[in-house]
Order: structure tokens, then sequence, then C-alpha cells
């Protein structure tokens, strides 16, 4: 089992530009979320599915658009890219207030 | 307004010794609580949890120690080693809900 896998692993982008990051389960789990980390702030949730078909928004949400394609995958969409959207980017999976277990991070510089 | 709050930025210790790592929260909703561990360049790694019907919970060196009246919460690590050192988050939730709040972490260093 591979876990919580997100690509890319690093990204940098120009002020304006978008992209789209993946996220991928192979727990079967039915809750999906998308975090921000940044020096000093811990993490920050942007937005959550707590189910296949229904998306939230977190604390971080402005800026951002998700998309939770089936259930094992959940896409985080900047659609134009700012200097403050520069961050750490994890995804995260859990069965409902149980344990989240997170991907690897995508590392994202806007310029 | 910061629910869950890790006070101490970083915190030093000698191979050997006990850390204590401290959260504090302020929703009195919050009926669930994780730790995790987060090694630079990778993501969190869960590593102990408790529960609010619960006042405190074992696995291994880790222990985590919860006292609902004063909102505040302890990991206890015993006896540290230089393997420990990372950064250390606690995360707080709601019954009901699916969603975690997390502290803004403390630095470990355990020192050999």
């Amino acid at each position: 089992n591979a876990g919580v896998t997100q690509t890319p692993k690093f990204q940098v982008l120009k002020t304006g530009q978008s992209m789209t990051l993946q996220c991928a389960q192979d727990m079967n789990h039915n809750s999906m979320y998308w975090y921000r980390q940044d020096p000093g702030m811990g993490l920050r949730l942007i937005y959550y599915s707590a189910s296949e078909g229904t998306t939230d928004k977190g604390e971080v949400p402005n800026g951002y658009n998700v998309s939770r394609l089936n259930k094992r995958e959940f896409s985080l969409r900047l659609e134009s890219a700012a200097p403050s959207q520069t961050s750490v980017y994890f995804c995260a999976s859990s069965n409902g207030q149980e344990t989240q277990y997170f991907g690897p991070g995508t590392r994202l510089l806007v310029l | 307004d910061q629910q869950v709050k890790q006070n101490s930025p970083s915190l030093s210790v000698q191979e050997g010794r006990i850390s204590i790592l401290n959260c504090d929260y302020t929703n009195s909703m919050f009926d669930y609580f994780l730790w995790y561990k987060k090694y630079p360049a990778e993501g969190p790694t869960f590593l102990i949890s408790i529960s609010s019907i619960k006042d405190k919970n074992e696995d291994g060196r880790f222990t985590v120690f919860l006292n609902k009246s004063a909102k505040h919460l302890s990991l206890h690590i015993v006896p540290s080693q230089p393997g420990d050192s990372a950064v250390y988050f606690c995360a707080a939730s709601a019954e009901g809900t699916y969603k975690y709040i997390f502290g803004t972490g403390t630095r470990l260093k355990v020192l050999a």
C-alpha cells in the first residue's frame, strides 16, 4: 500500500499561472483533506471532503478550489497563483474523526 | 483566534531524559486529540491519540495526558532519543466534525 500520494513534489509558478495538485489514497478512506504549512503557522486546513461527493471550506479557502474526483482522489486547484500561496501543501485522508494519514507534501513556490 | 495553541516553539532535552510537549485548547467541544511528529521534507506521521473519555494514553515511550478542566494536554517522551528530534503538532477535533485544528508545532531537539 502506498498510503497517500501527492504529485508533483515540487513546483515553481509565476504569479497568475494556474495549476492542480493531485492527491490519491489507497486506504479506502471516506474523508480527504488539503492543508498548507507555513513557518510559525502550523498546518491550516484549506478544504476537506467528508465523503465522496461533498466538499467544504476549511480555515483558509480563498484562492483555491477542490474536486473530489472519486473516493480515492482529491485535487486542489490554484486558478491564479499569488506569492502568498507559496507554501508546502499536504493532503491527508481518514475515516471520519479517526487518525488522519498524510502524504509527503508538495512544495510550491510562486514568483 | 487560535483554538489550539502550542506556546513553546522549541525545546531542547538531553538524551535519556523526559521530553514534555504541551498543548492548550479553547473549544470545550473538542473531544478527540492527536499528536503528530514531522521530520523536514516529510509529511506528518501519527504518534498517539486520546479521547476525552480518558485522561491518559500510553504507547511505548509516548504517553499523552489530558486535563479537560484545564483544556490542556501534554505529550511525554521517556526516554528521549536523538531520533525523536522533529517538530511535534497537536490537533483537536469535535465530535461529529470531520476536521482537525492543528497547533503551530514545537520543535524538539534531543541532544546526544
